[in-house]
C-alpha cells in the first residue's frame, strides 16, 4: 500500500533552518513527491516537486530559502533562514503515474521559535 | 496563468444534496487532472478523488468511494463534487487542485456546513 508518513510537528528558531521528512512506504522508494505547505487560516500552496535522484521543481515564486533532496525512501524538505512567516502545516504528497491516484501523508506542524 | 476557482460556501441539512463546482482557466488543453481534498476542522489534507478532464477517467479513495460523486465537462474547464444525502460529519472544506502529478495548482475552497 502506498503510504506517506510524516513527523507530527517540528521546530526550530528564527533564522535557523530546519528539515522535514516524508518517507514512502519501501515498496514505493522510489517515488517522486511534492511539497505543499498551508499556512494558518489558508489554502495549500504548491512548493516542489522532489523526484528519487534528489532533483527538485519548485513552484512560481518559492523563495531560494526552500529546497528539497532525497535519501533512500526519505523525501525532505530543508527551509533556512526560517522566518515567521513559514510557521504552518506542511503536507507530502505523492502519485501512481498515469493514473489519478493520490496520497497525502499526514502533515507536519512547523513552529517558528 | 493557470487558475482554479470554485463555488461558494454552502449551509445545508443533514440528507440533502449539494453539487459543488470547480473552474479552470488559463489551461491550453484538458489533458489534466483535477483532484478534489478535504480537510475537516483541525486536520489533515484527505484526498477524495481526481477525474482526467479530456475523458473524465475518475479514481476515487477507498475511503470516499460510494460517499460522493466526482464529474467533470471538459467544454467549460470545470469539475464537480456532489453529495446525494449530507451528514454532519461531511462538514469541511474541500479544495480542488490540478496537475499531471502533484496538485500544482489550488483554488480557495469551498466551506461545506452540515447543520
Amino acid at each position: 500500500q502506498l503510504v506517506l508518513t510524516q513527523s507530527p510537528s517540528a521546530s526550530a528558531s528564527l533564522g535557523a533552518s530546519v528539515r522535514i521528512t516524508c518517507t514512502l512506504s519501501s515498496e514505493h522508494n522510489t517515488y517522486a513527491i511534492a511539497w505543499h505547505q498551508q499556512q494558518p487560516e489558508k489554502g495549500p500552496r504548491f512548493l516542489m516537486n522532489i523526484n528519487s535522484d534528489g532533483s527538485h521543481n519548485k513552484g512560481d515564486g518559492i523563495p531560494d530559502r526552500f529546497s528539497g533532496s532525497t535519501s533512500g525512501a526519505e523525501r525532505y524538505l530543508t527551509i533556512s533562514s526560517l522566518q515567521s512567516e513559514d510557521e504552518a502545516d506542511y503536507y507530502c504528497q505523492t502519485w501512481v503515474t498515469g493514473t489519478g491516484i493520490r496520497v497525502f501523508g499526514g502533515g507536519t506542524k512547523l513552529t517558528v521559535l | 496563468e493557470e487558475q482554479l476557482v470554485q463555488s461558494g460556501a454552502e449551509v445545508k441539512k443533514p440528507g440533502e444534496s449539494l453539487k459543488i463546482s470547480c473552474q479552470g482557466s488559463g489551461y491550453r488543453s484538458p489533458h489534466y487532472w483535477i483532484g478534489w481534498v478535504r480537510q475537516k476542522p483541525g486536520k489533515g489534507l484527505e484526498w477524495m478523488g481526481t477525474i482526467y478532464l479530456a475523458d473524465s477517467d475518475t479514481e476515487y479513495s477507498p475511503s470516499f468511494q460510494g460517499h460522493v460523486t466526482i464529474s467533470a465537462d471538459k467544454y467549460i474547464n470545470t469539475a464537480y463534487l456532489q453529495w446525494s444525502s449530507l451528514q454532519a460529519s461531511d462538514t469541511a472544506i474541500y479544495y480542488c487542485a490540478s496537475g499531471l502529478t502533484a496538485f500544482d495548482i489550488w483554488a480557495q475552497g469551498t466551506m461545506v456546513t452540515v447543520s
